[in-house]
């Protein structure tokens, strides 16, 4: 049973471009938000968080949505880098340091030069 | 402040061995968690100790154990190794009272 279903796979964009990687949840128990990116050889390193009761959180070029109706958020990562190329991977979890994380199945990003 | 640590980095093992992964929490976490990420794929949870006790565990058969130690140092033992065991398996330490994960960079376990 997969609780967290991301999307795309791999994706492609364009140096400058805009980066979009879709993820959609089950469990409304949920409440903790949290995308990783992940280098290879590397383990995932925490990029940005939200919890539901906010519909969106900034921190720099990267953005969170999140639509608690729809059970779905996203990652936005503006002005692309071909150092942003690496898996990042949406997750969620419960309340507090006890919860544990439920991982997506990731999007391989490629941003080309 | 220290990140995690895990060691080895790397390790072949042969099928029906066994093997023991160590990791080293980030200074002040007092909750350790471990992860197999399989080639491809999202960190599966294994299980989640605190206080030195075994507190979640997720859908991995009873020949993953582990143990946490004073100094919020752990271990993940596996027994009986199967080829499907090969994988990353990475270590993540929290508070308790907090949501934030750090991982270690993994240790890369390949039976053959």
């Amino acid at each position: 049973q997969q609780q967290v279903k991301q999307s795309p796979q791999s994706l492609i964009v364009q140096k400058g471009g805009i980066s979009i990687i879709n993820c959609a949840y089950e469990n409304t128990a949920f409440d903790y938000f949290p995308w990783y990116q992940q280098f290879p050889g590397k383990g995932p390193a925490l990029l940005i968080a939200i919890r539901p009761d906010v519909s969106e959180k900034k921190e720099g070029r990267f953005t969170i949505s999140f639509n608690k109706s729809a059970k779905q958020f996203s990652l936005h990562i503006m002005d692309s880098q071909p150092g942003d190329s690496a898996t990042y991977f949406c997750a969620a979890s419960g309340e507090s340091g006890y919860s544990t994380l439920t991982f997506g199945k990731g999007t391989m990003l490629l941003v080309s030069p | 402040e220290t990140g995690v640590t895990q060691s080895p980095t790397h390790l072949i093992k042969t099928r029906g061995q066994q093997v023991t992964l160590r990791c080293s929490s980030q200074s002040g976490h007092n909750t350790v968690s471990w992860y197999q990420q399989a080639l491809g794929q999202g960190p599966q949870f294994i299980f989640q100790y605190y206080r030195e006790e075994e507190n979640g565990r997720g859908n991995f058969p009873p020949r993953f154990s582990g143990l946490q130690f004073p100094n919020y140092s752990s271990e993940l033992n596996v027994n009986a190794l199967e080829l499907d065991d090969s994988a990353l398996y990475l270590c993540a330490s929290s508070l308790v009272s907090d949501y934030g994960y750090t991982f270690g960079s993994g240790t890369r376990l390949t039976v053959v």
